[in-house]
């Protein structure tokens, strides 16, 4: 099992341009989760699926980020326009059931000047 | 709303000495808790998980405990070493009797540093 996989690690991007972050989910798990991760604020929830629906987008920051799970394997996070205060590690992690714990992937660190 | 404290922010101590790490929560009604470790620049890693009918859980020189009850939940690494040094962050999920409650809640972390 290859765990998490999130792509891009690093992205560096300017200001107002489009960004989309992706994630695939272990396979077999029904629930994934996106957060963001600050110096300031910690880890954030900012969205999470259930068997590909959105249960949770209240962690959402504004209409800008917008994330979508078309199938059981695959999820995007979207920022756009993107600022610089969007700049963070964002992270995906996935689980199975509500008895265990989660595996987060490796993260996308998001950069925009 | 949940939140989760993690008292220090930071420690350090001497390699080979045993060390204890704190999480408070303020809601009881947990379904698990997990303690994470992360490396500068990495991702989380999952290190023990308690389910909230449990008191512990160890896994090699690590244990975790949970006193559900007042809220608390403590990391106890034994014999520490340099390998060690990582932030660890400790994290609840709700009582699932709630729908949509399968969201972890974070600690801030603490950020320990073993000397050699």
């Amino acid at each position: 099992d290859a765990g998490v996989i999130q792509s891009p690690r690093h992205e560096v991007t300017e200001m107002g341009q489009e960004v989309t972050l992706r994630c695939k989910p272990i396979s077999g798990h029904n629930s994934l989760f996106w957060y963001r991760q600050t110096m300031m604020r910690g880890l954030e929830l900012l969205i999470y699926f259930n068997n590909n629906v959105p249960i949770d987008d209240s962690g959402m920051p504004e209409d800008r980020f917008s994330a979508k799970m078309p199938n059981a394997s695959f999820s995007t996070l979207k920022i756009q326009p993107s600022e610089p205060r969007d700049s963070a590690v964002y992270f995906c992690a996935s689980s199975h059931g509500t008895g265990v714990g989660y595996t987060f992937g490796s993260g996308t660190r998001l950069t925009v000047v | 709303k949940q939140e989760v404290t993690q008292i220090p922010a930071a420690l350090s101590v001497p390699e080979g000495e045993n060390l204890v790490l704190n999480c408070s929560f303020t809601d009881s009604a947990i379904y698990n808790l997990q303690w994470f470790r992360q490396d500068p620049g990495k991702g989380l890693t999952s290190l023990l998980l308690i389910q909230s009918s449990q008191r512990e859980q160890t896994s090699g020189r690590l244990n975790a405990s949970l006193d559900k009850s007042s809220g608390r939940s403590t990391l106890y690494i034994a014999a520490s070493q340099p390998g060690d040094s990582a932030t660890y962050l400790c994290a609840v999920k709700g009582d699932v009797s709630n729908f949509g409650n399968e969201k972890l809640t974070f600690g801030t972390g603490t950020r320990l540093t073993i000397i050699p």
